[in-house]
């Protein structure tokens, strides 16, 4: 049972433009979202992260929103530059997970010049 | 330069033979986590540790083993049970288990 997904396992945008990655959660429990991003062979770095009591949290060129009553949590980029290209997965805890994360299956993101 | 590491980066055992992952971390943070990523899949969690000296099976704990004697290093041992070990493994910390994860640059484990 996947309890974080992101139903697009790709996405290609225009440099310059803006970037919306969807993630979907079925656990109403959660209350920490994060998101990460990856780039190949290495570990995942930190981007960006929202709890439960806010439905927006921004930080320079990425935008976390969320919506309780749907399940579900975007990240926006804007704009998007080529060294945005990467993996971005997002990430769920609280309830009975605790403190533990659950990742989604990841979103390949790739910007074009 | 605070961070967490983890080595090798590659690494290629025989099928049957138990191999163990290092990471270790100089970040002064209590909790340690070990996950596993597959080709276009998202990460698994195997076992977490949120102070020295005790640790919790994750999602995937069959087939590994980890320990936590000290707070700067939590190995991971990949033993001839698990059935599928080739794999990316990620390990991380975070100050405690309520914070952020960091993650240290990976294994990739080949079992030939």
């Amino acid at each position: 049972d996947q309890q974080v997904k992101q139903n697009s396992p790709s996405l290609s945008v225009q440099e310059g433009r803006i970037s919306i990655l969807n993630c979907d959660y079925t656990n109403s429990m959660f209350d920490y979202f994060l998101w990460y991003k990856k780039y190949p062979a290495e570990g995942p770095t930190f981007l960006i992260s929202i709890s439960s009591i806010k439905d927006k949290n921004e930080d320079g060129r990425f935008t976390v929103f969320l919506n309780k009553s749907a399940k579900h949590l975007s990240l926006h980029i804007v704009p998007s530059q080529p060294g945005d290209s990467a993996v971005y997965f997002c990430a769920a805890s609280g309830g009975a997970a605790g403190n533990k994360l659950t990742f989604g299956g990841g979103t390949r993101v790739l910007v074009k010049p | 330069d605070g961070g967490i590491t983890q080595s090798p980066k590659y690494l290629f055992r025989k099928e049957g033979q138990n191999v163990t992952l290092s990471c270790e971390q100089n970040l002064n943070h209590d909790a340690m986590y070990w996950y596993r990523q597959d080709p276009g899949q998202g990460l698994r969690l195997i076992y977490y540790s949120q102070i020295v000296n005790d640790f919790q099976k994750g999602d995937i704990a069959e087939g590994y083993s980890v320990s936590r004697e000290k707070k700067e290093s939590f190995p991971l041992t990949v033993t001839s049970a698990q059935k599928n070990p080739t794999a990316f493994y990620l390990c991380a910390s975070s100050i405690s288990s309520y914070h952020e994860q960091f993650f240290g640059p990976g294994t990739r484990l080949t079992v030939l």
